[in-house]
Formats: C-alpha cells, sequence, structure tokens
C-alpha cells in the first residue's frame, strides 16, 4: 500500500488566519479524499482531490473556506481560510488504488487548533 | 437516520476475550466493507476488507458481512492489550452512484485490559 506524508502534524493557530497542510504519496495513486474529525467523532470527507482540476466538495463545505491544490498524482494542499475555533480538529489526507477494491490508507493526520 | 450506525462504546474486555464489534447500515448500494483501527493521535490503519457478503479471516480477526440484514461484524480472538483502540467501520457503494467516497461509522473504542 501506499506510504502518506502529511505535514504539520499538529499546530495551533490564530483565529483568522489560514494554515495549509500538505500531503505526499510515495507512488501515483488515482484517488486522493480529505477528511476531517473532529474530536470524539468519526470521520467526515471534506472533498476529493482531483489532478489537474477542482475538487468535488461534500455538502456543507465550500472551497473558499477549504481551498484544495493536487498538482499531480502524488501531491495534494488542503488549507483551512479564516480559520475560528470551530474548525479545531484532525485533518486527514487519504488515497486509494486505481481498482478501488482495496481500502484506503490514511496519512497520520495533522492536529489544529484554533485559539 | 445516519447511512452507518456503530456503537460508540467504551468497551473494556480482560486480556484473552472475544470481542464483537458490529455496525449496520441503511444503504443497500453498499458493496465494500472495510474495518480500520486507529491509535490515538495517529491516523486510521486497515485492518480487513470485505466485498458483498460473507466471512474473511485474518489471524486473530474475522470480519462478516450479512447484506440481507446490513449489518456487518469484526471479531477479535485472543484479544490482547495492543488492540486497545478506537475500530470503526467504513463502506462504499458501487455502480453508477460510486464516487470512491467511503462512510464511516462513529467508532468504537475498545480497551483490553491485562
Amino acid at each position: 500500500s501506499a506510504v502518506i506524508s502529511q505535514k504539520p502534524s499538529r499546530d495551533i493557530c490564530q483565529r483568522g488566519t489560514s494554515l495549509t497542510i500538505q500531503c505526499q504519496v510515495d507512488s501515483q495513486v488515482t484517488m486522493m479524499f480529505w477528511y476531517r474529525q473532529q474530536p470524539g467523532q468519526s470521520l467526515t470527507l471534506i472533498a476529493t482531490a482531483n489532478q489537474g482540476s477542482e475538487a468535488t466538495y461534500e455538502s456543507g463545505f465550500v472551497i473558499d473556506k477549504f481551498p484544495i491544490s493536487r498538482p499531480n498524482l502524488t501531491f495534494s494542499t488542503l488549507t483551512v481560510s479564516n480559520m475560528s475555533p470551530e474548525d479545531s480538529s484532525i485533518y486527514l489526507c487519504s488515497v486509494g488504488g486505481d481498482t478501488l477494491v482495496y481500502g484506503y490508507t490514511f496519512g497520520s493526520g495533522t492536529r489544529l487548533t484554533v485559539v | 437516520q445516519k447511512e452507518v450506525e456503530q456503537d460508540p462504546g467504551p468497551l473494556s474486555v480482560p486480556e484473552g476475550a472475544i470481542v464483537s464489534l458490529n455496525c449496520t447500515y441503511s444503504n443497500s448500494a453498499f458493496q465494500y466493507f472495510m474495518w480500520y483501527r486507529q491509535y490515538s493521535r495517529k491516523g486510521p490503519e486497515l485492518l480487513m476488507y470485505t466485498y458483498s457478503s460473507g466471512n474473511k479471516e485474518d489471524g486473530r480477526f474475522t470480519a462478516q458481512v450479512d447484506k440481507s440484514s446490513k449489518y456487518i461484524s469484526l471479531f477479535i480472538r485472543d484479544s490482547q492489550p495492543s488492540d486497545s483502540a478506537t475500530y470503526l467501520c467504513a463502506m462504499r457503494a458501487v455502480g453508477s452512484s460510486n464516487t470512491g467516497k467511503l462512510i464511516f461509522g462513529q467508532g468504537t473504542t475498545l480497551q483490553v485490559k491485562p
């Protein structure tokens, strides 16, 4: 399975600022996803990062708040914009294989605290 | 109603016990079923995946899918303290509506006491 490097692993940010999270994969992958895991909660999909085109966002998530880039098949970034304390969460990058048969691999996550 | 329901626990068992973790779902289009294990401050790690109905065994772990009842289970035999973690079920649909998206249960926190 793919190996994912996600940076930063954690950060404490001021209200109103933005943070960009990076996801680097050691092999080319078709599908990349960004999830949010709020404290004590399960994983919620934010968007699917599409290579060479705009990301596909889930209901409740918008591009202005969570802009995503995917310049190639091994790299993606998620930006959390104009942060508020409600954005405090773990953000996870996930990748899936071409066949979509196997379960997806997750990065170790970025633990974000907004103060 | 959530698409996937999972009892959050916490579940506490003695070492060596058999653990049963369960999820129910409502979307009949789900065909791929997965179990993830998540240790504190780590990303989810894939444990088991199953396509459609049936059983799958891997060491101390057995995954079962009953599509007629829309019910999946993960059994852990001879549980160890190192099994203490949060277990998440996840599912994916196939067909024209398939986007590759996984739908997760809430996760069950398991503690195995020595």
